[in-house]
């Protein structure tokens, strides 16, 4: 069946430095794809999507590009900072009409 | 509008009793899912509606577990029965039909079975 598979977490960096988070996937055909952000004490709430391959999401100075040949769609942001902390989720939306959440990745930037 | 609301925010129930849960979708979504989520781990899927109809429910649902969407608008899940197992955010989101929309997330219902 459809999966995410997400970088483990906790990820702890320092202001202004250099995020990574990766997520590959397995589901059939071309689905679009999302990260969504769970904020401490929030719900959670859509922080960028891409519809097709080679299509960059952006937000808030976060990136993520579809690539179809990896199945991947890796989250980044140049320079991270304290209200960047909270757990962030990469889901696909599969072929039956829904989003399949990763494990999520929690992140902690520090001061 | 004030988005997806879900109600109640905490629950703590004795084991073998039975809990409902309400959810509120934004008024023009005509999809509404319910996923579980427990803790260090994402949502999981259980079942989802377009309009009054219950599309597709997790293989991984308990017979304990029904939803219902009567009028295509607010929602409720059942559990009956309940089980120290089933102590998990229980979370509500609604959406347009379409693959590339976003869907919109409730504050969840915590529930915890003692």
């Amino acid at each position: 069946g459809d999966s995410v598979t997400q970088m483990e977490g906790p990820v702890t960096l320092s202001e202004e430095a250099f995020l990574t988070i990766n997520c590959t996937y397995t589901a059939t055909g071309y689905p679009s794809l999302f990260w969504y952000v769970q904020y401490p004490g929030e719900g959670l709430q859509l922080l960028l999507k891409a519809t097709k391959a080679d299509d960059k999401g952006s937000n808030k100075g976060f990136e993520a590009t579809y690539r179809k040949e990896t199945t991947s769609f890796h989250l980044e942001k140049g320079s991270v900072q304290v209200s960047d902390s909270a757990v962030y989720f990469c889901a696909p939306y599969n072929q039956g009409g829904k989003l399949i959440f990763g494990q999520g990745t929690e992140l902690s930037v520090k001061p | 509008d004030t988005g997806v609301s879900q109600d109640p925010r905490h629950k703590i129930t004795k084991r073998g009793q039975n809990v409902t849960f309400r959810c509120d979708p934004i008024s023009e979504h005509n999809r509404l899912y319910w996923y579980r989520q427990t803790l260090g781990q994402g949502p999981e899927f259980l079942t989802y509606f377009q309009n009054e109809a219950q599309l597709e429910k997790s293989r991984l649902l308990s017979d304990r577990f029904s939803a219902e969407r009567p009028k295509g608008s607010f929602s409720t899940l059942e559990i009956q029965r309940t089980e120290q197992g089933d102590s998990a955010m229980y979370l509500c989101a609604s959406s347009l039909q379409g693959p590339n929309t976003e869907a919109f997330f409730g504050q969840g219902t915590r529930l915890t079975v003692v």
